[in-house]
């Protein structure tokens, strides 16, 4: 069964630098978002990607979040300068049609130092 | 702005008792309903969904859920429970948004089943 996949797994970075995490959605999907989860909290949305562009993005996508889908498989999220806060799980997700279910991939855990 | 609530953080059965994990939803209009499980260290696994039609919705693991409007609730329900359905279960409400979609969680119910 198709899944999306992340990498890497574990991210561990110095608060100031950049990361950029990656994700493979389903190769037929068409909608790409990404969420995360603070530990013990609850799961949240950050942007979802359509067409190229960002359809929406929360609060907490400010300017030093992006998206990207560099190419055809690809969906990368990219923090430019990481604070202390935002040290948590990233989940990607991908559908196929924007009313059907979102997959999610396993998660890249993000630890700034 | 929708939102979930899953009023129990914690719940504890033992294994072959019956589950019920409570949901309960906040949406203008008819809502995308979903339940998600997440096993320590790994992602969301989609156990069901409720998009419109019969409100009994069977899932995987022999997990079901019921929409009932009048409730705002959508619970889940397990009538016997394996030990290896300890996990984290959340609840979430989606929204056509634009061009694309957005789901919102609820704060998520951790299953602890004891032997």
């Amino acid at each position: 069964e198709p899944e999306v996949t992340q990498t890497p797994s574990h991210q561990v970075t110095q608060m100031g630098q950049e990361v950029i995490l990656r994700c493979v959605p389903i190769s037929n999907h068409l909608y790409f978002y990404w969420y995360r989860q603070i530990l013990g909290q609850k799961v949240e949305f950050l942007v979802s990607f359509y067409n190229n562009e960002i359809s929406e993005k929360s609060e907490i996508f400010d300017d030093q979040f992006s998206v990207e889908r560099p190419d055809g498989s690809n969906f990368t999220l990219k923090i430019r300068s990481t604070k202390l806060e935002d040290s948590a799980m990233y989940f990607c997700a991908s559908n196929l049609n924007r009313e059907g279910t979102q997959y999610f991939g396993p998660g890249t855990r993000l630890t700034v130092l | 702005a929708q939102s979930v609530t899953q009023p129990d953080i914690h719940i504890t059965v033992s294994e072959g008792a019956s589950l019920e994990l409570r949901c309960n939803y906040s949406y203008g209009a008819t809502p995308y309903l979903f339940w998600y499980v997440q096993s320590p260290g790994q992602g969301l696994q989609l156990l069901l969904k409720y998009f419109s039609g019969d409100t009994l919705v069977q899932g995987i693991k022999g997990f079901e859920a019921e929409f009932k409007r009048s409730q705002s609730s959508f619970n889940l329900r397990k009538p016997s429970v394996h030990w290896s359905d300890a996990a984290e279960y959340f609840c979430a409400v989606g929204r056509i948004t634009g061009t694309a979609s957005k789901l919102t969680f609820g704060t998520g119910t951790r299953l602890q089943v004891t032997l």
